[in-house]
């Protein structure tokens, strides 16, 4: 059964290093997101992206964030400067179409010292 | 303001006592709902998609239905391997598509 897939599993930084979380969407699917959960708290939108550019952000998702679709299969996540309170578990989710079901990668655990 | 809230926040049953979750929801241009499990340190798997008030899914002890307020989760005959966080997400489209969760309902079943 086709699934997402992200890396690193658990990234460990130091505040105002630049880190960047990848995701490899299933295959056909054409929508891709980022979602952060903090530990103990609800899962938060990030983004949403669709044919190469930002559809939908979130008031969380400011200047430090960054997404590209590098190579065509790869999805990323880029964050310029970290801050502690960056610390969270980010979730990379992909769909066929904009009101499908989203499918969920096991996450990316960044803790930032 | 968009929002989605998920009752009760934690749930324990013995195995065997059938139960429902609930999840509430206030959104403009509501588009779907999703129901995820999502186990410690895990992420959200994929239960049951709904979009219209009257649809019901059904998938093993679990059934989901939806309202035009709020969404059950109807578990029958629950298992200790249900023990999980169970999380519902409404799809709203305001200009763009963005998708909000609830909190979860953690539910513990006892052997």
């Amino acid at each position: 059964e086709p699934e997402v897939t992200q890396t690193p599993s658990h990234q460990v930084t130091q505040m105002g290093q630049e880190v960047i979380l990848r995701c490899v969407p299933i295959s056909n699917h054409l929508y891709f997101y980022w979602y952060r959960q903090i530990l103990g708290q609800k899962v938060e939108f990030l983004v949403s992206f669709y044919n190469n550019e930002i559809s939908e952000k979130s008031e969380i998702f400011d200047d430090q964030f960054s997404v590209e679709r590098p190579d065509g299969s790869n999805f990323t996540l880029k964050i310029r400067s970290t801050k502690l309170e960056d610390s969270a578990m980010y979730f990379c989710a992909t769909s066929g179409g904009p009101t499908d079901t989203q499918y969920f990668g096991p996450g990316t655990r960044l803790t930032v010292l | 303001e968009d929002q989605v809230t998920q009752s009760p926040e934690a749930l324990r049953l013995q195995e065997g006592e059938s139960s429902s979750l609930n999840c509430s929801y206030t959104v403009s241009g509501l588009r779907g709902l999703f129901w995820y499990r999502q186990d410690p340190g895990k992420g959200p798997e994929f239960l049951f998609t709904l979009y219209s008030a009257g649809e019901e899914k059904e998938k093993e002890r679990l059934k989901a239905t939806l309202t035009k307020k709020e969404s059950f989760l109807h578990i029958t005959a629950p298992k200790p391997e249900d023990s999980a966080t169970y999380l519902c997400a409404v799809q709203a489209y305001t200009g763009g598509f963005k998708t909000i969760f609830g909190a979860g309902t953690r539910l513990f079943v006892k052997a």
